[in-house]
């Protein structure tokens, strides 16, 4: 069974702290990795699909990079606030045209 | 407008019952999907339906039906409802497969008693 793993399980920093998060994934037969961020009581929201080695992707204080020959992605958050507090998915397709397989998740809590 | 749309929100049902969840997208995409969300708060790949036919069926009980009427649609029909199927199930939406990003609607909250 192919896994994706996050760490850390949680983390909580003080409003203004960078912080980062580590998704690992097979490395063989890569197609796409995907990043969600999913507050609490709403739905999973897109962040980043990512699909080439070396890709660097930015959405305001968030971004993310990928590395497919050892399998793994980072998150970054760049000056933490209490709204970005959520848990944060990353998800692969196992096999071109599938469904997503998601990680367990990275919850984030930002103090103010 | 919404996006990716599920009704009911909440479901509170009794054991061995079958009950619907309607899901609704108007975003033109070709494949919807039903997630079940499970105690460890973990999501879960149950279907897909790609331009109206069933092409992934994550070896979930067949008491778990997904119908999709048209292409905007994916209901999941559950028959014999048993304790263990209380859970977050999320519906969601994408233009592919793969590759595409995913838009997940708000959730459908059952409890089975």
């Amino acid at each position: 069974i192919l896994n994706v793993e996050q760490s850390p399980q949680s983390l909580h920093v003080q409003e203004g702290d960078s912080t980062n998060f580590t998704c690992s994934f097979p490395s063989s037969n890569f197609y796409a990795l995907h990043w969600y961020r999913w507050e609490t009581a709403k739905s999973p929201e897109a962040l980043f699909v990512m699909t080439l080695n070396g890709d660097e992707k930015k959405k305001g204080r968030i971004s993310a990079t990928l590395n497919t020959k050892e399998g793994y992605s980072y998150l970054y958050i760049k000056g933490s606030q209490p709204e970005d507090s959520a848990t944060y998915l990353c998800a692969f397709p196992v096999q071109a045209g599938t469904a997503l397989i998601f990680g367990k998740g990275t919850t984030l809590s930002v103090s103010s | 407008d919404t996006a990716v749309s599920q009704t009911p929100k909440y479901l509170v049902t009794q054991m061995g019952n079958d009950k619907s969840i309607k899901c609704e997208q108007n975003l033109g995409h070709d494949t919807m999907y039903w997630y079940k969300q499970d105690s460890k708060k973990f999501l879960k790949i149950m279907f897909s339906y790609n331009n109206k036919e069933l092409i992934i069926n994550e070896t979930v009980p067949n008491r778990f039906s997904p119908k999709s009427p048209d292409k905007a649609h994916l209901n999941l029909h559950i028959n014999s409802l048993e304790l263990g199927d209380s859970a977050v199930y999320f519906c969601a939406s994408s233009l592919g497969l793969g590759q595409e990003t995913q838009y997940f609607g708000p959730g459908t909250r059952l409890l089975v008693l």
